[in-house]
């Protein structure tokens, strides 16, 4: 019962370098979320993915992109990487059918912990 | 004003202590609401859903109060493993859309 599944884990990468952070989810939910997560900043919402085929900028989408590459996967693509990226980025999914789905909870992967110098 | 709102703490309170954190949300089209505990370096994880009558898991009961557009959240007989920071989460309106965090209520508990 795998959940939400990030890699990788860790990533250090220099100022102008690029990457893709992964995720995949096998729980057949219709939503999907990247966030980071900077100390005293909460959490805060980089892109999400509504629906397969769909994705709508958060609050801090600059310097990043995303691909709803089909209804499992949901990628954060850094196309320069500056060390204001310097984050743990979490991604999750939620909400599986129609109608009262809103009321479906978050679920978490264990996130990627980056560092750009 | 932030979406979502909850005092940062730290709550410090000894083993055994019933401790209470409350939680604001700005717009009155929010329609569900959670609360999630993170310990440190880890992801959160879904602590309670908040349902409208209010509801309970063992040690832990929720309540919203739309009128007042709050959501709290009880913790009675503290352990030392619920030392962790809380994060209060509403969904916005009807949709699998945007949700909102608080910045999160440190908790730590005493022995």
């Amino acid at each position: 019962n795998a959940g939400v599944t990030q890699t990788p884990k860790f990533q250090v990468l220099k100022t102008g370098q690029s990457m893709t952070l992964q995720c995949a989810q096998d729980m057949n939910h219709n939503s999907m979320y990247w966030y980071r997560q900077d100390p005293g900043m909460g959490l805060r919402l980089i892109y999400y993915s509504a629906s397969e085929g769909t994705t709508d900028k958060g609050e801090v989408p600059n310097g990043y992109n995303v691909s709803r590459l089909n209804k499992r996967e949901f990628s954060l693509r850094l196309e320069s990487a500056a060390p204001s990226q310097t984050s743990v980025y979490f991604c999750a999914s939620r909400g599986t059918g129609t109608g009262l789905s809103y009321n479906s909870p978050l679920h978490f992967g264990n996130g990627t912990r980056l560092t750009v110098t | 004003r932030k979406e979502v709102e909850q005092d940062p703490g730290p709550f410090n309170v000894p083993e055994g202590a019933t401790v209470a954190f409350n939680c604001t949300y700005s717009n009155s089209a929010s329609q569900s609401f959670f609360w999630y505990r993170q310990d440190c370096r880890k992801e959160p994880k879904l602590l309670m859903s908040v349902y409208s009558s209010g509801n309970e898991d063992g040690r832990f009961t929720a309540q919203l109060n739309r009128a007042s557009q709050y959501i709290s959240l009880l913790i009675r007989d503290s352990k030392l493993s619920d030392s962790a920071t809380y994060l209060c989460v509403a969904n916005r309106g009807s949709t699998l859309g945007r949700l909102y965090f608080g910045r999160g209520t440190q908790l730590t508990v005493w022995p």
